[in-house]
């Protein structure tokens, strides 16, 4: 069946400082591939996502490109802040299926 | 703003209780679903549904039984509840397919069986 592997932390990063998060994936055919984020005390909201391979997702300063012949789809941020202090949840969901499947989730926890 | 409404934030109740969890959303979605979140372990997915009075297994159903008897409402029952389903239940909606991509969440009901 489809699976999502990512660390699960916690990264302690300085504030400034760049964020790499791995994702890897199985899954059988295409499919759309997701970054969801969740602050303290908080449900998951969309971080951004890819549906199709080479595409690159953005959002607030995080961007992440769907990488089919490595099966990857890494987080990556320039510049990170406090207000990014989160647990990051990489997911992906089989195309014609209404299931989506998360990775363990991984915690960012950034200091002044 | 679309919203996800879970019906509680806390919730304690004793071992063999019948534990009902409530979610209304208000954007109109055909799909919704049940995950529960553990430390270690992510999210995984008790059940979900696709319409009114359909439901569906999803990788952890044991224990669990669903009800969706309207289409914005969908509730999670505990039939007897045991330790082992302390956890944070998070209850989520997409629109149907071929749009059904993105989940919005409702902010989750931490349980605690005792």
């Amino acid at each position: 069946g489809d699976s999502v592997t990512q660390m699960e932390g916690p990264v302690t990063l300085s504030e400034e400082a760049f964020l790499t998060i791995n994702c890897t994936y199985t899954a059988t055919g295409y499919p759309s591939l997701f970054w969801y984020v969740q602050y303290p005390g908080e449900g998951l909201q969309l971080l951004l996502k890819a549906t199709k391979a080479d595409d690159k997702g953005s959002n607030k300063g995080f961007e992440a490109t769907y990488r089919k012949e490595t099966t990857s789809f890494h987080l990556e941020k320039g510049s990170v802040q406090v207000s990014d202090s989160a647990v990051y949840f990489c997911a992906l969901n089989g195309r014609g299926y209404q299931k989506v499947t998360f990775g363990i989730g991984t915690k960012l926890q950034v200091i002044p | 703003d679309v919203k996800v409404t879970q019906s509680s934030r806390y919730l304690v109740k004793r071992t063999g209780e019948k534990v009902f969890l409530e979610c209304v959303q208000d954007m109109d979605h055909e799909n919704m679903f049940w995950y529960r979140q553990d430390p270690g372990l992510g999210l995984r997915l008790i059940y979900f549904s696709y319409d009114v009075k359909m439901k569906e297994k999803g990788d952890i159903p044991e224990g669990y039984s669903v009800s969706r008897e309207k289409k914005e409402r969908f509730s999670l029952i505990l039939e007897s509840a045991s330790t082992n389903q302390t956890s944070m239940y998070l209850c989520a909606s997409s629109e149907g397919p071929p749009t059904n991509e993105k989940l919005f969440f409702g902010s989750g009901t931490q349980l605690s069986v005792l």
